[in-house]
């Protein structure tokens, strides 16, 4: 199975700021995925990238961006970040199986 | 477009009792069906899974069969235990390839608690 680590597990930024968090999975899969979950809204797609600097915006892309120069890594950046923003951020691989593993996922709070 | 749909929660059981958690979907061409498991302060981790209808997924003890005549995907366990306390999801996926990517689409998750 692959394995699917996050920067951080609890972040806590102000208002305003640059926020940047990562994402690396152990092998070569292609097709990675940035979700952001919120009580009684299940996980919602934010973006994600199906090779190294090919991305396509998901269902709510607003306020964020991605990056991925490297196959085994793909950064979530809010650019400034706000409240609303405040949730748990999960990344997850998908596999030629057709199966998605995620990582731990980041507690993000702004305040 | 895709959307999966989940029994409100949260689910209250004693340990021993039959589970269900009820998930239909809408989807178009032949999607693959997951659950996922979220313990607490942790990521979602694969449950099980069907790729086509009439398959049956299971693991730990949990099943799912896919029911593409009534678009289900319901969620059973014969004996549930303290430690199947947790959240779950049901997810659909669009095969990856053309354009869709594997992406998945999730039900708004149930809270199951179990008590001794």
């Amino acid at each position: 199975d692959v394995k699917v680590t996050q920067s951080s597990r609890y972040l806590v930024k102000r208002t305003g700021e640059k926020v940047f968090l990562e994402c690396v999975q152990d092998m070569d899969h292609e097709n990675m995925f940035w979700y952001r979950q919120d009580p009684g809204l299940g996980l919602r797609l934010i973006y994600f990238s199906y090779d190294v600097k090919m991305k396509e915006k998901g269902d709510i892309p607003e306020g964020y961006s991605v990056s991925r120069e490297k196959k085994e890594r793909f950064s979530l950046i809010l650019e400034s970040a706000s409240t609303n923003q405040t949730s748990m951020y999960l990344c997850a691989v998908h596999t030629k199986t057709y199966e998605q593993y995620f990582g731990p996922g980041t507690r993000l709070t702004v305040t | 477009g895709n959307s999966v749909t989940q029994m409100e929660g949260p689910v209250t059981l004693s340990e021993e009792a039959f589970l269900t958690i009820n998930c239909t979907y809408t989807a178009t061409g032949y999607p693959s069906l997951f659950w996922y498991v979220q313990y607490p302060g942790e990521g979602l981790q694969l449950l099980l899974k069907a790729t086509k209808a009439d398959d049956k997924g299971s693991n730990k003890g949990f099943e799912a069969t896919y029911r593409k005549e009534t678009t289900s995907f319901h969620l059973e366990k014969g004996s549930v235990q303290v430690s199947d306390s947790a959240v779950y999801f049901c997810a659909l996926s669009e095969r990856a390839g053309g354009t869709s990517y594997g992406k998945l689409t999730f039900g708004q998750g149930t809270i199951l608690t179990v008590h001794p």
